[in-house]
């Protein structure tokens, strides 16, 4: 056990409709990392906050956001939602703001979206 | 080209034997790399977290970098089937990290 925890494990959902997925990071941790991973794309960073603050963005579509609140838990909102979006989200967690010394990241057990 | 290169396997040994997984990167600014052992629907697990060149042991695991030729390795010693997943490699230089696709590893009885 990671120590990172996700809400909710599975997701099933229609396409046009719109998500929020729930990661709440490590005791201490400070940043939260959101992932998407698919079976034809491998892990792909989507965006990092830090003490709630956005630090990094990666390959996050207009269509999906992100929060992470004063008590550093974060929010991944997915909207308009189409078949090609169905995949597992996992939210990760590290001390530091930036991947290096103390960067390391521990990952939640993820979220498995189907969008029908 | 992506920045993080591995061979998707799967990658079949007998239990007991050595296995190497191996990936190479492209991006000069690389600095930090981790190792991930990733079971079928669960979240990846950290098991290497190395800085720069050279040698990391942690128990039957050994992780190894050599950036002059940007090439990642993790050994696994006396392999057990509870090995079998699929190993993440992955690298960064204080920004995102980026992740190879994976190795699926298999150890028979």
């Amino acid at each position: 056990d990671s120590g990172v925890t996700q809400t909710p494990k599975h997701l099933i959902t229609a396409t046009g409709q719109r998500v929020t997925l729930r990661c709440s990071p490590r005791s201490g941790d400070l940043s939260v990392y959101w992932y998407q991973q698919s079976l034809d794309q491998g892990l792909q960073f989507l965006i990092q906050y830090y003490n709630g603050e956005e630090r990094a963005k990666g390959n996050i579509l207009e269509r999906f956001s992100a929060q992470q609140f004063p008590d550093l838990h974060s929010e991944l909102n997915l909207s308009s939602l189409e078949l090609g979006d169905s995949a597992l989200y996992f939210c990760a967690s590290s001390v530091g703001g930036t991947s290096g010394r103390r960067g390391e990241q521990f990952f939640g057990p993820g979220t498995r979206l189907t969008v029908l | 080209q992506k920045e993080v290169e591995q061979d998707p396997g799967p990658l079949s040994v007998p239990e007991g034997a050595i296995v190497s997984l191996n990936c190479t990167y492209s991006n000069s600014a690389f600095q930090y790399f981790m190792w991930y052992r990733q079971y079928s629907r669960k979240g990846p697990e950290l098991l290497m977290y190395t800085y720069s060149s050279g040698n990391k042991e942690d128990g039957r695991f050994t992780a190894q970098v050599d950036k002059s030729s940007k090439y990642i390795s993790l050994f696994i010693r006396d392999s057990q089937p509870s090995d079998s997943a699929t190993y993440l490699c992955a690298g960064t230089g204080f920004q995102k990290l980026v992740f190879g696709t994976g190795t699926r590893l298999l150890v028979s009885p």
